[in-house]
């Protein structure tokens, strides 16, 4: 069975500092990756998809990796701003295109102006 | 303005009561899911639907049905059977099953 786990669960920067969120998945036969943005009270922000067969994805000041073989993803934000507050949540969808994604619990991240 | 609606946003009911929650798309999306989202927990698949006319249960389906008579929308209707259903539910939607979801605002459910 598949498990993400988010480690760790809460975390607070100063503004302007570079970072790493980790997301780890138990299974390496993933057919995609997802990251998304969760806002308080708000629905989910697609942030970034990797396939499997892509090593990271790009967008603005967000990069993603993908390593398959070890079961991790990383989510590197540059140059942090305090509107980047919210929770990060990576999903894997298991391999053969299944319907389901299975989601971490996230990371709470805090930006301090 | 392309996307996903939810209504209500706040949705109040008393234990033993059906209460259904809408969900619109205007993406043109074959894919429609809804999960459900509890305090310390992921996201959790409750029904998902590929095309008009068919839905599958996920992984906490019961308590719950679905329907999906138009393409743009997939309503939930929680029963009086689900046992504990005050939580975030947030509905989604892809152009087909392995691409990109796209979620929407959620409704938050409280039943007393």
């Amino acid at each position: 069975k598949q498990e993400v786990t988010q480690i760790p669960a809460a975390l607070s920067v100063p503004e302007g500092e570079n970072l790493v969120l980790n997301c780890s998945f138990t299974d390496s036969a993933i057919y995609n990756l997802q990251w998304f943005r969760q806002d308080p009270g708000k629905g989910l922000t697609s942030l970034l998809l990797i396939q499997s067969s892509q090593r990271e994805q790009t967008s603005g000041r967000l990069n993603a990796s993908l390593d398959k073989s070890s079961g991790r993803s990383t989510l590197y934000i540059a140059a942090s701003q305090p509107g980047d507050s919210a929770t990060y949540l990576c999903a894997v969808r298991p391999q053969g295109g299944s319907e389901k994604l299975v989601f971490g619990k996230g990371t709470k991240l805090t930006v301090n102006p | 303005d392309g996307g996903i609606t939810q209504s209500p946003k706040y949705l109040f009911r008393k234990e033993g009561q059906n209460v259904t929650l809408s969900c619109e798309q205007n993406l043109n999306h074959d894919a429609m899911y809804w999960y459900r989202q509890d305090p310390g927990q992921g996201l959790r698949l409750i029904y998902y639907s590929q095309i008009v006319n068919d839905f599958q249960k996920g992984d906490i389906a019961e308590g719950y049905s679905v329907s999906r008579e138009k393409k743009e929308s997939f309503p939930l209707t929680v029963t009086s059977a689900q046992k504990n259903p005050t939580a975030f539910y947030l509905c989604a939607s892809s152009p087909a099953l392995t691409y990109e979801q796209y979620f929407g605002p959620g409704t938050r459910l409280t039943v007393t």
